[in-house]
């Protein structure tokens, strides 16, 4: 079984501009998480979606949106960057994200905001 | 407020010596722990819940709710538990999101 897929593993922007990161859960996998780790705050919630609805959301400006489409595939939007946006982003996924259930998580990608 | 505590940035020990990685929470449900592990150059993954009461790789952590705790413990460290170790809680409520700490990172020396 493949695991989880986050594309692109690194990515340079400059400030003002914006990027779209992409998630592909393992299959049969609903319900996509997504993170922001950095050195200084660890991992964050950013959001999470089960079949296409955000359910969860966490406490980050509104720069920052996703979607999740029909086949669970999810992606992140972050507009107007700012250097302090610079971090790696993780995508994890699980069957339902009901409960203890085990989170997968994906190799993340690396954005440095310029 | 929900909150992780993991007092050690960094934890050094020698293989053989047992080793404790602490985790402190602030949580006014009742509480739903793990801890998961990112070796170098690897992928976060789970390491264990509090639910299962399981011992892997020689871990172990028990939940003291009377001092909001939960410890990861290994009585004989290895050289390849070396990693970062990060606590996480599971809040309630609509759908479920995990809170984690800022991780530990364990160094097990030869």
């Amino acid at each position: 079984k493949a695991g989880v897929t986050q594309t692109p593993r690194y990515l340079i922007k400059t400030r003002g501009q914006q990027v779209t990161l992409s998630c592909s859960p393992i299959s049969g996998h609903r319900s996509v998480s997504w993170y922001q780790q950095t050195p200084g705050q660890g991992l964050q919630f950013l959001f999470e979606y089960f079949s296409e609805t955000q359910r969860n959301k966490g406490n980050f400006p509104g720069r920052f949106s996703g979607r999740q489409f029909s086949n669970s595939r999810s992606e992140m939007n972050v507009s107007t960057l700012e250097l302090g946006d610079s971090a790696l982003y993780l995508c994890a996924s699980s069957v339902t994200g009901q409960g203890a259930e085990k989170l997968f998580f994906g190799s993340g990608t690396q954005l440095s905001v310029l | 407020a929900q909150r992780v505590t993991q007092p050690e940035k960094l934890l050094s020990v020698f293989k053989g010596a047992p080793v404790e990685l602490k985790c402190n929470y602030s949580y006014s449900g009742s509480p739903e722990l793990f801890w998961y592990v990112q070796y170098s150059r690897q992928r976060l993954q789970l390491l264990l819940r509090h639910i299962s009461r399981e011992s892997i790789k020689g871990f172990t952590a028990d939940l003291n709710k009377g001092e909001t705790s939960f410890h990861l413990k290994k009585p004989f460290a290895q050289e390849e538990d070396s990693a970062m170790y990060y606590c996480a809680l599971l809040l309630h409520g609509g759908s479920e999101k995990l809170v984690f700490g800022k991780g530990t990172k364990l160094t097990v020396n030869p």
